[in-house]
């Protein structure tokens, strides 16, 4: 079983659509949870940050966390058609040390 | 955020070349770099973490008289790929990290590099 498994898609829907994405985990260790977007041939953007359990949310954005299910969650209201690129989810155990990426979730949004 | 630049940002080269690809934190000081290897629809592999002034630790499996890292100065790291085999050309992505906060590791636009 990989550390981080997320469903790679692809994933289409049209604009104005909310979007799920999800990644679950197995190790326990892991408490600092982030979303990273990449479009193609470039390198990932920072979208949210969760430390340990919980939600958070951002504009359009929300993570949510639910450590005790290891499972991850990113959701995108109103979606939008330059929201269309790779989403990935990553996690470490510790800060200051290299995160753990899922494969990433590619989403096109059509308008 | 922070900037990272990579250097080059796409290169082609022969089987049995080394390539130099090089990594740069443009507005901070990065004591920690990370370089990330990924290949087509899979996920970003750590490679090697490198400490400024320090030999870089590398994850089991990536050959390290291979990848040849350098962290000489608290701006730049690189990654030499030696003698390089068609079955070394990726996407190279590196990040660099300042304080320890884990989302304060800003990555690189990646490399990619094609052996034929």
């Amino acid at each position: 079983q990989k550390e981080v498994e997320q469903d790679p898609g692809p994933l289409s829907v049209p604009e104005g659509a909310i979007v799920s994405l999800n990644c679950t985990y197995s190790n326990s260790a892991f408490q600092y949870f982030m979303w990273y977007r990449q479009y193609s041939r470039k390198g990932p953007e920072l979208l949210m940050y969760t430390y340990s359990s919980g939600n958070k949310e951002d504009g359009r954005f929300t993570a949510q966390v639910d450590k005790s299910s290891k499972y991850i969650s990113l959701f995108i209201r109103d979606s939008q058609p330059s929201d269309s690129a790779t989403y990935l989810c990553a996690m470490s155990g510790q800060a200051g040390t290299a995160l753990i990426f899922g494969k990433g979730t590619t989403l096109s949004v059509s308008s | 955020g922070a900037v990272v630049s990579q250097h080059p940002s796409w290169v082609i080269c022969k089987s049995g070349t080394s390539v130099k690809i090089e990594c740069r934190s443009l507005d901070f000081q990065a004591t920690t770099m990370f370089w990330y290897r990924q290949f087509p629809k899979q996920s970003l592999m750590l490679m090697a973490t490198s400490n400024e002034g320090s030999k870089a630790t590398y994850e089991q499996g990536v050959e390290k008289d291979k990848f040849l890292i350098n962290h000489a100065s608290l701006t730049l790291s690189t990654l030499t790929v030696t003698s390089a085999h068609p079955e070394d050309s990726s996407f190279y992505i590196c990040s660099g990290m300042t304080s320890g906060r884990a989302d304060e590791q800003f990555f690189g636009p990646g490399t990619r590099l094609t052996v034929l």
